[in-house]
């Protein structure tokens, strides 16, 4: 069974730049999850979609990141414009709820804002 | 979600078995505890979930104290591999959010 992919690995702009991230989640998990994890702190839900609905999104600066799941399968992340603080290793998971809700992660996209 | 507190760090032998202990004093009573662990630039991994009753599967074994304020995740015969940050969470049912503390880093010495 193939994992969560996730693209690209690394990634380097500049202050103000904009920056996406996709992500596919494993087939058939109808839930998927965005986490940020800053260098040396634990991951931090940003999102989370059910199908291609948002069910929480509280922790999502939502001034300068947005993201989508339109067919309720893969999904993209995107910062504009992106700041200092938001260099993090940007984490897709998903999950079904027949798997106890267990979630798979994806091996993330390293993002350094210069 | 109950809040939980593990050591920052530790060290154990290779071959030797890893136990890792986790407080988790505020828990409900219809909270599971989960373990995670992140190995250098991987996103995290399921190892093991409990709610009463002690759990073994392939990886690791996992004891809750009976009055489920604390418990241990053991990793019987520790390889160079197991070197990773590993993750106690707290998680009532049917929630499927993850709230991932600091964890404890383990390093698995030759």
């Amino acid at each position: 069974e193939a994992g969560v992919a996730q693209s690209p690995r690394y990634k380097i702009i500049e202050k103000r730049q904009s920056v996406a991230f996709w992500c596919n989640p494993i087939s058939g998990h109808a839930t998927l999850y965005w986490y940020q994890q800053i260098l040396g702190q634990g991951p931090k839900l940003l999102i989370q979609f059910q199908n291609n609905g948002v069910v929480d999104d509280s922790q999502l600066p939502k001034d300068r990141f947005s993201a989508e799941r339109l067919k309720g399968v893969d999904s993209t992340l995107k910062i504009q414009p992106a700041k200092l603080e938001d260099s993090a290793v940007y984490l897709c998971a998903s999950s079904s709820s027949s798997g106890g809700n267990i979630q798979y992660f994806g091996a993330g996209t390293r993002l350094s804002v210069l | 979600d109950a809040k939980t507190t593990q050591p920052t760090s530790m060290d154990c032998a290779e071959g030797r078995a890893a136990n890792l202990p986790c407080n988790h004093s505020t828990i409900s009573g219809n909270e599971y505890v989960y373990w995670y662990r992140q190995i250098h630039s991987q996103g995290p991994q399921y190892i093991i979930h409990g709610l009463k009753n002690n759990e073994t599967n392939e990886m690791a074994s996992l004891i809750i104290t009976e009055d489920r304020k604390s418990s241990t995740l053991i990793l019987p015969h520790a390889t160079l591999r197991d070197t990773a940050v590993y993750y106690c969470i707290v998680r009532q049912p049917g929630a499927q959010k993850l709230v991932f503390g600091q964890g404890t880093r383990l390093t698995i010495n030759p």
